[in-house]
């Protein structure tokens, strides 16, 4: 079936250092595929998408890259910010489907 | 506008108790999804209703869950005899008439079972 393997965390940088938390994905067909952002005492936040291959999702200077040749979706930021510190949740929703299935979560902590 | 909401906030009861747990969805969504999400883990798909009935109930564990949505708006989920085990955070999402739109989700319930 189809899942989601995210790194595990925490993953603690300094303030402006460059991000990587790698997502890999198992699906059948064409998934689009999300970063979810949890940030304390929040709920969860759509941070970017993408729904076909080599489509880029970004938002708030994170991106993602849709690569199906590596099954993978990492996230990147090229200038953390101590407000960035938050549990990011990879995800998968499957063709035709309404079910996202996710990644166990990375928390980074970014120092000042 | 307002988001998702759900009610409570926090819920702790003793093991074979029932609880109800509530969730606003954002208005005009006619899709809603309830998840469960388990300390250090991802949430976990419980139960999805598109309108007033459950498309797809597959991801409840066993028949001491269930959920209902009458009017199409707001949804109960429910849980009888409640275990231990039943312990955490239990999330909401609305979304709009096409199933693979956004999900927007609340802040969530969080049960603890003592």
């Amino acid at each position: 079936g189809n899942s989601v393997t995210q790194m595990e965390g925490p993953v603690t940088l300094s303030e402006e250092a460059f991000l990587t938390i790698n997502c890999t994905y198992t699906a059948t067909g064409y998934p689009s595929l999300f970063w979810y952002v949890q940030y304390p005492g929040e709920g969860l936040q759509l941070l970017l998408k993408a729904t076909k291959a080599d489509d880029k999702g970004s938002n708030k200077g994170f991106e993602a890259t849709y690569r199906k040749e590596t099954t993978s979706f990492h996230l990147e930021k090229g200038s953390v910010q101590v407000s960035d510190s938050a549990v990011y949740f990879c995800a998968l929703q499957g063709d035709s489907s309404y079910k996202l299935i996710f990644g166990s979560g990375t928390r980074l902590l970014v120092r000042p | 506008g307002a988001g998702v909401s759900q009610t409570p906030s926090n819920k702790v009861t003793e093991k074979g108790k029932y609880v109800e747990l509530r969730c606003d969805p954002i208005s005009g969504h006619t899709a809603l999804y309830w998840y469960r999400q388990s300390l250090g883990q991802g949430p976990e798909f419980l139960i999805y209703f598109q309108g007033t009935g459950a498309a797809d109930d597959s991801g409840l564990p066993n028949d001491r869950f269930f959920a209902v949505r009458p009017e199409g708006s707001v949804s109960t989920l429910k849980i009888q005899r409640t275990e231990r085990g039943d312990s955490a955070v239990y999330l909401c999402a609305s979304g709009l008439a096409d199933s693979t739109d956004t999900q927007y989700f609340g802040p969530g319930t969080r049960l603890t079972v003592l």
